[in-house]
């Protein structure tokens, strides 16, 4: 079965500091999907960015981008320029094509002032 | 913009109550799915479904049904609540052509089942 695997189950940030949340998967499919969500507190967790994997070049939204290292099964968020704002939970997601998204655990990011 | 709206976002029922979570979306989307949400657990897939009146079993299916009526409605039900079954429950949409695409989220209903 595939897996999902955030080892940092929380983490911390200055502002307008930089930070990287780790994400790794376990699959044996050559192509699929990866993603980060944003859950702020007492709100509707949101897509932060996607992934395809036979994309090579990392995404990028903004102050957020990726390092997706395809052999390693590695997908880490990072997010640039820290701001209050980015204080959430933050999943880390997978799914090879048709079925379901497989979820990490998460990791609570802190912002401090 | 696309909205998924859980008609409760705090719920209290009693051991053996038969409990209904209600979910609506409004973009005319195929798929919709339920999560159970536990801290540490991250999020668990309970039921979804591709189309109207399908649905499949997710991970952990077992004291939840499911029905899909209408294409915009999923609804949960709780057949007989227990306390092990306080938790968040997250409501999701997604257009096709994959189940894998983005999906979008509701607020989330909080039940406490005393």
């Amino acid at each position: 079965a595939q897996t999902v695997t955030q080892s940092q189950p929380e983490m911390s940030v200055q502002e307008a500091e930089t930070v990287t949340l780790s994400c790794t998967y376990d699959t044996s499919e050559s192509d699929y999907y990866l993603f980060w969500y944003k859950q702020p507190p007492s709100r509707q967790m949101i897509l932060v960015i996607r992934q395809e994997a036979y994309k090579q070049q990392n995404a990028t939204e903004n102050r957020f981008s990726v390092n997706f290292q395809k052999a390693a099964k590695s997908f880490s968020l990072k997010i640039s320029d820290s701001q209050l704002g980015d204080a959430a939970m933050y999943f880390c997601a997978y799914s090879p094509g048709n079925t379901p998204l497989v979820f990490g655990k998460g990791t609570r990011l802190s912002v401090i002032a | 913009d696309v909205k998924v709206t859980q008609s409760s976002r705090y719920l209290v029922k009693r051991t053996g109550e038969k409990v209904f979570l209600e979910c609506v979306q409004d973009m005319d989307h195929e798929n919709m799915f339920w999560y159970r949400q536990d801290p540490g657990l991250g999020l668990r897939l309970i039921y979804f479904s591709y189309d109207v009146k399908m649905k499949e079993k997710g991970d952990i299916p077992e004291g939840y049904s499911v029905s899909r009526e209408k294409k915009e409605r999923f609804s949960l039900i709780l057949e007989s609540a227990s306390t092990n079954q306080t938790s968040m429950y997250l409501c999701a949409s997604s257009p096709q052509p994959s189940i894998s695409f983005i999906q979008y989220f509701g607020a989330g209903t909080r039940l406490s089942v005393l």
